[in-house]
């Protein structure tokens, strides 16, 4: 079946460091992919897409790049805040029936 | 994106009884789902809930703990029955129109249960 594997957290750094939160997934077909954040207290929000191979979805300077030769997704920001402590989740959905399938969930900490 | 709410934002049960849980949108969506959150824990699919009939149930998640009811395009409940402690965690609604390639979250109403 479809599974979404992401790196183990907690992921902690420094303020302006460079960010990468690996995404691997398995499935069948052509899934869309998704990067949802869950700032603390608060809901979940969608954070960036992309829904073909090679499409990069960007957002308040995250970026990931829908790889199908790899069937990757990893999620990039070049220098991170203190404002972007939050857990991070990897989600595909397969198109057929809206149901999204997530990944276990980063947590990440940025330091001053 | 459209508006969700959801209602109550959190509350704490005894063992044994049932809680309803709301979800309301501000426009309508063709699709709306419940995901369940358990603490330190990835989203689970409960559910999508269906207009106007029965609601299809992900494996390990059965009718008669959760059931569901969706009477319009706006609006949704899910009911956790007969609770547990197992059962204290976030309860999600999210919605989605036909392209499936935005789904948007409620804020999750958080159970604990004693």
């Amino acid at each position: 079946g479809n599974s979404v594997t992401q790196m183990e957290g907690p992921v902690t750094l420094s303020e302006e460091a460079f960010l990468t939160i690996n995404c691997t997934y398995t499935a069948t077909g052509y899934p869309s992919l998704f990067w949802y954040v869950q700032y603390p207290g608060e809901g979940l929000q969608l954070l960036l897409k992309a829904t073909k191979a090679d499409d990069k979805g960007s957002n308040k300077g995250f970026e990931a790049t829908y790889r199908k030769e790899t069937t990757s997704f990893h999620l990039e920001k070049g220098s991170v805040q203190v404002s972007d402590s939050a857990v991070y989740f990897c989600a595909l959905s397969d198109n057929q029936g809206g149901k999204l399938i997530f990944g276990q969930g980063t947590e990440l900490s940025v330091k001053p | 994106s459209a508006v969700i709410s959801q209602k109550p934002s959190r509350d704490i049960c005894q063992r044994g009884t049932s809680l309803t849980i709301q979800c309301q949108v501000d426009s309508q969506v063709t699709m709306m789902f419940w995901y369940r959150q358990q603490p330190g824990q990835s989203l689970t699919l409960i559910a999508t809930a269906n207009q106007g009939s029965e609601a299809t149930y992900e494996s390990g998640f059965v009718i008669d703990k959760f059931p569901i009811s969706r009477p319009n395009l706006t609006f949704s409940t899910l009911t956790v029955s007969n609770m547990s402690p197992e059962d204290s965690s976030i309860y999600l609604c999210s919605v989605a129109q036909r392209s499936y390639n935005e789904q948007f979250f409620g804020p999750g109403t958080r159970l604990t249960v004693l």
